[in-house]
C-alpha cells in the first residue's frame, strides 16, 4: 500500500524567510510524486510532477526535489500570497490513483 | 487556462437520499476521476473512469456509489442512498494521460448529509 506523511504539519514563516517542507513515501514503483497547493474550500491546484530521483523543477518561489524516499518543497523569500495546504501525492504502479499526504499548511506573515 | 468544472458548489441532502454530483472535464482530456476531502483529512481516491468504464476504484467506492458519463461532457457521481459519513467535500480531477503531467482538480462540492 502507498504511503505518505508530510512535514511539518503546520509552518509559520515571516514574509521573506525561507523554509523546506518534506514528504516520505513508500509506493510501489514510483510513476509520479505531485505537489499540490490548496486553498481554504478550494480543490487542489497543481504545481508539479517528479518522476526520478534527482529530478528538479522550480516556479517562481517554489522548487521541489525528489530522492528515492523523499521530495523537498524549498520555498525562498515567501510572500503572505503562499499562504495555503501544499500537498504530497505519489502514483505508484498499481494504478491511476494519487495517495495524498495530510499536507503542510502554511502560514506566511507579513 | 482550461479547468474543471463542479456543480452545486454545496449540496445538503437528508441521510438516505440520493444525490448527484456533477463535473465538466477539461474537454481534450480521457481520464476522470473523483476524490473526497472529509473535513480535516486527507485527501482519498474514490474512483478512476477511462474509455467509459471504472478503470480502478477503492474501498470506499462501495454499491452505493456510481459513476456515469452520460454525454460527451459530463461526469456524474450518485450515491444512492446518503449517510451522514458521505459528509464531505467531493472532488473531480481530469488528466490527458494517465500519470503525466498533472492531474486537474475541480473547486469541489461539499456535500452535507443531514
Amino acid at each position: 500500500e502507498d504511503q505518505v506523511t508530510q512535514s511539518p504539519e503546520a509552518l509559520r514563516l515571516q514574509e521573506g524567510e525561507s523554509s523546506s517542507l518534506n514528504c516520505s513515501y513508500t509506493v510501489s514503483g514510483l510513476r509520479g510524486l505531485f505537489w499540490y497547493r490548496q486553498d481554504p474550500g478550494k480543490g487542489p491546484e497543481f504545481l508539479f510532477t517528479l518522476y526520478s530521483a534527482g529530478e528538479e523543477k522550480e516556479k517562481e518561489r517554489l522548487k521541489a526535489t525528489l530522492t528515492k524516499k523523499e521530495s523537498f518543497l524549498h520555498i525562498t523569500a515567501p510572500k503572505p500570497e503562499d499562504s495555503a495546504t501544499y500537498l504530497c501525492a505519489v502514483r505508484g504502479t498499481s494504478g491511476s490513483r494519487l495517495t495524498f499526504g495530510e499536507g503542510t499548511q502554511l502560514t506566511v506573515n507579513p | 487556462e482550461p479547468e474543471v468544472t463542479q456543480t452545486p458548489s454545496h449540496q445538503v441532502t437528508q441521510m438516505g437520499q440520493e444525490v448527484i454530483l456533477r463535473c465538466v472535464p477539461i474537454s481534450n482530456h480521457l481520464y476522470f476521476y473523483w476524490y473526497r476531502q472529509i473535513l480535516g483529512q486527507k485527501v482519498e481516491f474514490l474512483v478512476s473512469f477511462y474509455n467509459n468504464e471504472i478503470s480502478e476504484k477503492s474501498e470506499i467506492f462501495d454499491d452505493q456509489f456510481s459513476v456515469e458519463r452520460p454525454d460527451g461532457s459530463n461526469f456524474t457521481l450518485k450515491i444512492r442512498s446518503t449517510k451522514l459519513e458521505d459528509s464531505a467535500m467531493y472532488f473531480c480531477a481530469s488528466s490527458g494521460s494517465i500519470g503525466a503531467g498533472g492531474y486537474t482538480f475541480g473547486s469541489g462540492t461539499r456535500l452535507t448529509v443531514v
